[in-house]
């Protein structure tokens, strides 16, 4: 199947300092990529859609200026926390829409733990 | 109204036996698809299986099935020859192909598969 690959898989900062989180489709354009953010033990919880060469949309109760969403090629899409604070300590977790029109399946990144300090 | 149900916060299942993981869904779209992924504790999730909305027989892929009941609006994913490393948390999904391609997700079923 197509492969994601989503960059670090682990992350640990101070307060108030901004990460960025890569997401890349390896093998497949992926004009549309999504951005999950999860709790423990809770569902995926859809941030915002990347569009590939324009803005993101994000989901209602996302702040748009805390993450940050630049889809700039046709294979990467990153997410930048920033300032980031404890509260914003969760799993991140990317995925895009797979070639096969028919069935149109999400392939996910690996995830992203972020630990804010 | 929750787009995807999964009724079965957690399940337990012993090694070689089968398992069902219920899931209902709600849409008045006619084309949708359904999608299983499990996430194991690594957190990646991985794609299972899917079952298409117009499709006339149940998804099969290896030792997962699909147990696609159109009228009843369930999906229900059934795990043969259970083993240790089927352990994992089930996400149910749908996608609406005609009001933005949106997926949805379940709450999650947590399977432990017991030796």
């Amino acid at each position: 199947g197509a492969v994601v690959s989503q960059h670090p898989s682990r992350v640990i900062c101070k307060s108030g300092t901004s990460v960025k989180i890569e997401c890349r489709s390896l093998d497949f354009q992926a004009t549309t990529m999504f951005w999950y953010r999860q709790f423990p033990k809770q569902s995926l919880m859809l941030m915002a859609t990347s569009n590939e060469g324009s803005k993101a949309t994000y989901e209602q109760g996302v702040e748009k200026d805390k993450f940050l969403i630049n889809h700039a090629s046709l294979t990467l899409s990153t997410l930048t926390v920033t300032s980031a604070h404890p509260e914003d300590s969760s799993f991140y977790i990317c995925s895009a829409r797979g070639p096969l029109v028919s069935t149109g399946e999400l392939f996910f990144g690996e995830g992203s733990r972020l630990t804010v300090l | 109204a929750q787009k995807i149900t999964q009724t079965q916060p957690g399940m337990f299942v012993q090694e070689k036996e089968a398992v069902t993981l219920d899931c209902t869904y709600d849409t008045s779209d006619p084309s949708y698809g359904l999608f299983w992924y499990k996430q194991p504790s690594s957190g990646e999730m991985i794609f299972l299986i899917y079952q298409g909305s117009y499709d006339q027989q149940n998804a099969t892929e290896g030792r997962y099935s699909l147990n696609f009941q159109k009228a009843r609006k369930s999906a229900n994913l059934v795990i043969s020859a259970s083993q240790l490393g089927d352990s994992a948390m089930y996400f149910c999904a749908m996608r609406e192909e005609n009001t933005g391609n949106q997926f949805y997700f379940g709450t999650g079923t947590s399977l432990t598969v017991i030796p």
